[in-house]
């Protein structure tokens, strides 16, 4: 079956400490995303890449990072630099190119908690 | 700047329909769709429009206009199980894909 996978579903971080959070997607879709949502808000755009090796910066950027070396796969690192990053982080994948279908596809969800 | 706005919350009584909107201003448009979210789950697809006018999927319609920079989502015959927060997000040039804060709906018996 074709999907979105991440993992952990929960993760604890000790303050100071950098995380890497997986997203693999076998849809062959050429875009990915990263989204942070907090408690009863809506999603914020972290990053995102249309090809690989091509990453943007979405609009709360600062204190994460990217790779896009595989087109399956757009690993999130939460660093150290990160100073609020207890929250829920959505991968999502969606096609580009096939207008008719672009919609995007969430994985599960990872549930970040700093202790 | 880039915003999408919609309403925070909204409550409406089982087995009648619910109008949710949702107004943006974006830097180009490739698409606007809506999606559902319940506590603690990733959001699901519901709708897609690209073009002016009304797309029907059963319970659920949606509605855009992108001239004014609108859109709703109607659900008909609401259920207990469509209490959930309704996502509007844009697709703007450049194949960014930005969401409002939701609207949580409570559906009361």
């Amino acid at each position: 079956d074709g999907g979105i996978t991440q993992s952990p579903k929960y993760l604890f971080r000790k303050e100071g400490q950098n995380v890497t959070l997986s997203c693999e997607q076998n849809l062959n879709h050429d875009a990915m995303y990263w989204y942070r949502q907090d408690p009863g808000q809506g999603l914020r755009l972290i990053y995102y890449s249309q090809i690989v090796n091509d990453f943007q910066k979405g609009d709360i950027a600062e204190g994460y990072s990217v790779s896009r070396e595989k087109k399956e796969s757009f690993p999130l690192t939460v660093t150290s630099a990160q100073k609020n990053p207890t929250a829920f982080y959505l991968c999502a994948s969606s096609s580009i190119w096939d207008r008719a279908n672009t919609e995007a596809f969430f994985g599960q969800g990872t549930r970040l908690t700093v202790v | 700047g880039q915003n999408i706005d919609q309403p925070t919350e909204m409550t409406a009584t089982e087995g009648a329909i619910v109008q949710i909107n949702c107004t943006y201003q974006t830097s180009g448009f490739n698409g606007l769709f809506w999606y559902q979210q319940h506590a603690g789950e990733a959001p699901t697809f519901l709708s897609y429009n690209v073009l002016d006018g009304l797309e029907e999927k059963g319970r659920f319609s949606s509605f855009l206009s992108r001239s004014k920079g609108y859109s709703y989502l109607l659900l008909k015959e609401l259920q207990m199980k469509d209490s959930a927060s309704y996502l509007c997000a844009v697709t703007t040039g450049g194949f960014k894909t930005i969401f409002g804060a939701g609207t949580r709906l409570f559906v009361k018996a």
